[in-house]
């Protein structure tokens, strides 16, 4: 039972540059998220998905997209790669209760 | 806009004593808290939810609610080294999987 996956896990683009972070759960959770985390900017939410087939807009959405691919599965695709996505990414995933599981994170640079 | 404070800290508390981490957030409609521990260079870790005013009790850790003060906090008690992280409070409308806000957390240092 590994929980939520991510890969991969450290990435280095250069502007304009395209990638996509890809998230796994294998706890038969309903919905996932994809969450950016900056210094002295907390966690903040960038796409989520309540449940397979639906995606809706958190937070901080601009420059990404995001695929529901499946109820285990949900990416989050960055087009054209700028410096200000340079982050720490996390992907999450909630049970019936709201409680949120995070995967290991990955840390994008874009120079 | 909904809002989760906390204060960035750090709080430092020395070993074995009881560290106090509190929380304040905006939004009245909010249903479900959550304490979150975050080590350095690592992802979050729940370990404390409640949804109900009162005191919720796991271990070492007792989460309090008050929502008529609009107040969440989190008491670690004989804290220990391995405490010394940083704490994200977290809040849910509830009402839907929509995702959670966080504070920007509080910075915890135990002191052996």
């Amino acid at each position: 039972n590994a929980g939520v996956t991510q890969t991969p896990k450290f990435q280095v683009l250069k502007t304009g540059q395209s990638m996509t972070l890809q998230c796994a759960q294998d706890m038969n959770h309903n919905s996932m998220y994809w969450y950016r985390q900056d210094p002295g900017m907390g966690l903040r939410l960038i796409y989520y998905s309540a449940s397979e087939g639906t995606t809706d807009k958190g937070e901080v959405p601009n420059g990404y997209n995001v695929s529901r691919l499946n109820k285990r599965e949900f990416s989050l695709r960055l087009e054209s790669a700028a410096p200000s996505q340079t982050s720490v990414y996390f992907c999450a995933s909630s049970g019936t209760y709201y409680e949120q599981y995070f995967g290991p994170g990955t840390r994008l640079t874009v120079t | 806009q909904k809002e989760v404070e906390q204060n960035s800290g750090p709080l430092s508390v020395p070993e074995g004593a009881i560290a106090s981490l509190n929380c304040t957030y905006s939004d009245r409609g909010s249903q479900s808290f959550f304490w979150y521990r975050q080590y350095s260079g690592k992802s979050p870790e729940l370990i404390m939810s409640i949804y109900s005013n009162g005191d919720k009790e796991d271990g070492r850790f007792t989460a309090q609610l008050n929502k008529a003060s609009q107040y969440v906090s989190l008491l670690i008690r004989d804290s220990q080294p391995s405490d010394s992280a940083t704490y994200l409070c977290a809040v849910s409308l509830g009402g839907g999987a929509d995702g959670l806000t966080f504070g920007k957390g509080t910075h915890l240092i135990i002191q052996p």
